[in-house]
């Protein structure tokens, strides 16, 4: 059964820093991996999908990694802004049965 | 182009009380899904439709039934409510079925049961 861990559970820095959120999976047989944020009291909102056969994806200044063959992704955030502050959830796609995800990492920029 | 809506955003439920939660895309996706999320356990597929008229169990399927109504719609069923089903449930819609391809999710339904 796949199992997704996110290292750490919860990051405070000051704005401005660049900064890099960790994502492992014990599988690696898998179709893709996602980045999501996830704002208190909202939805999931989508940013970044690395396929498998990629290694990375970026946006702006979000960039993911993707190394498969030992099960690690890492979410960089450059030049941090307060308006970053959010859960990011990271899921991987193994089989057909969709997304398992991970316990999310609280981030908070702090001005 | 309202991307995914659930209805309705909190419920109150007493135990043995029954309700269904309802969500729509507009985005012509095939494929929609039913997850909770519950503090310390992250998000759980409870069950997914990866076309129009098809379901299929996720990881917590018990307690709960689905409906996919068209293409537009998902609902998700509680027949007899109890505690353990307090949670947030999120609807997600994808284009492609699986975990193939990115998944849209609306805002979430946050239901309590007494």
């Amino acid at each position: 059964k796949q199992e997704v861990t996110q290292i750490p559970a919860a990051l405070s820095v000051p704005e401005g820093e660049n900064l890099v959120l960790n994502c492992s999976f014990t599988d690696s047989a898998i179709y893709n991996l996602q980045w999501f944020r996830q704002d208190p009291g909202k939805g999931l909102t989508s940013l970044l999908l690395i396929q498998s056969s990629q290694r990375e994806q970026t946006s702006g200044r979000l960039n993911a990694s993707l190394d498969k063959s030992s099960g690690r992704s890492t979410l960089y955030i450059a030049a941090s802004q307060p308006g970053d502050s959010a859960t990011y959830l990271c899921a991987v796609a193994s089989g057909y049965s969709t997304l398992t995800f991970g316990k999310g990492t609280m981030l908070l920029v702090s001005p | 182009n309202a991307g995914v809506t659930q209805t309705p955003k909190f419920q109150v439920l007493k135990t043995g009380q029954s309700m269904t939660l309802q969500c729509a895309q507009d985005m012509n996706h095939n494929s929609m899904y039913w997850y909770r999320q519950d503090p310390g356990m992250g998000l759980r597929l409870i069950y997914y439709s990866a076309s129009e008229g098809t379901t299929d169990k996720g990881e917590v399927p018990n307690g709960y039934n689905v409906s996919r109504l068209n293409k537009r719609e998902f609902s998700l069923r509680l027949e007899s409510a109890a505690p353990s089903q307090t949670s947030v449930y999120f609807c997600a819609s994808s284009l492609l079925a699986g975990g193939t391809d990115t998944q849209y999710f609306g805002p979430g339904t946050r239901l309590t049961v007494l």
